[in-house]
């Protein structure tokens, strides 16, 4: 059984201050993607991963996988309140053709001015 | 419209009566999914299509039914509903394969239907 586990789950910044998102998988997989969810709405699709080593970056939010280590990073840089919202990590389940997703918990993330 | 859309966005019902809710998507996505995301648990799958007239059950089942006739509809009903499915319940469509080089199955998602059980 695939399991994600995202930390933290809760995460209050001050704006213009860097930090870490972490995303740690159970099982060999080589997609992982990373979803913004505002509260009330969908999920919006940020960043898709697709092979040990990928980096993807789009303003102050950067994505990373490293497959061997089972891990997926998103590092924001110089937060501003706009980033507020919950961060999904979620990773293909390997095998098959089943192509299901397993999302972690989530981080709640604030950023306060 | 493109996209994938659900209905109702809101719903609220009482303990045992039957509710279906609608998924539609216009982009011809080979793969449907219903998920449920409550506090704490984050989002779980449902059950899934892979096509047309073929589903499969996914991490909490009991309790839903769903069917697929059409490619693009993908309903999941609730057949008695109790208290502990009120949720959001989010549809989300993917492509099976891409065109050319490494496919992404990347999941796109529904604006989602709030339902609350009485």
């Amino acid at each position: 059984e695939l399991k994600v586990e995202q930390n933290p789950l809760f995460l209050s910044m001050q704006e213009g201050k860097n930090y870490t998102i972490y995303c740690n998988y159970s099982t060999t997989s080589d997609r992982l993607y990373w979803y913004r969810q505002d509260p009330g709405k969908s999920l919006e699709s940020l960043f898709v991963l697709l092979s040990n080593g990928a980096v993807k970056q789009e303003g102050r939010l950067m994505a990373s996988l490293d497959t061997k280590a089972r891990l997926s990073t998103l590092h924001i840089t110089a937060a501003v309140h706009d980033l507020s919202a919950t961060y999904f990590c979620a990773v293909l389940l390997p095998g098959g053709s089943n192509y299901k997703l397993t999302f972690g918990k989530g981080t709640l993330l604030t950023v306060n001015p | 419209d493109a996209g994938i859309t659900q209905s109702p966005r809101y719903k609220i019902t009482e303990t045992g009566r039957q509710v279906t809710l609608m998924c539609h998507q216009t982009w011809s996505h080979s793969y449907m999914f219903w998920y449920r995301q409550d506090l704490g648990h984050g989002l779980r799958l449902i059950y899934y299509s892979a096509a047309a007239d073929i589903t499969d059950k996914g991490e909490v089942p009991d309790g839903y039914v769903v069917s697929r006739s059409k490619t693009e509809n993908f309903p999941l009903t609730l057949e008695s509903a109790t208290r502990s499915q009120t949720s959001v319940y989010f549809c989300a469509s993917s492509v099976a394969g891409g065109t050319s080089g490494s496919p992404s199955y990347e999941q796109y998602f529904g604006p989602g239907t709030r339902l609350t059980v009485t």
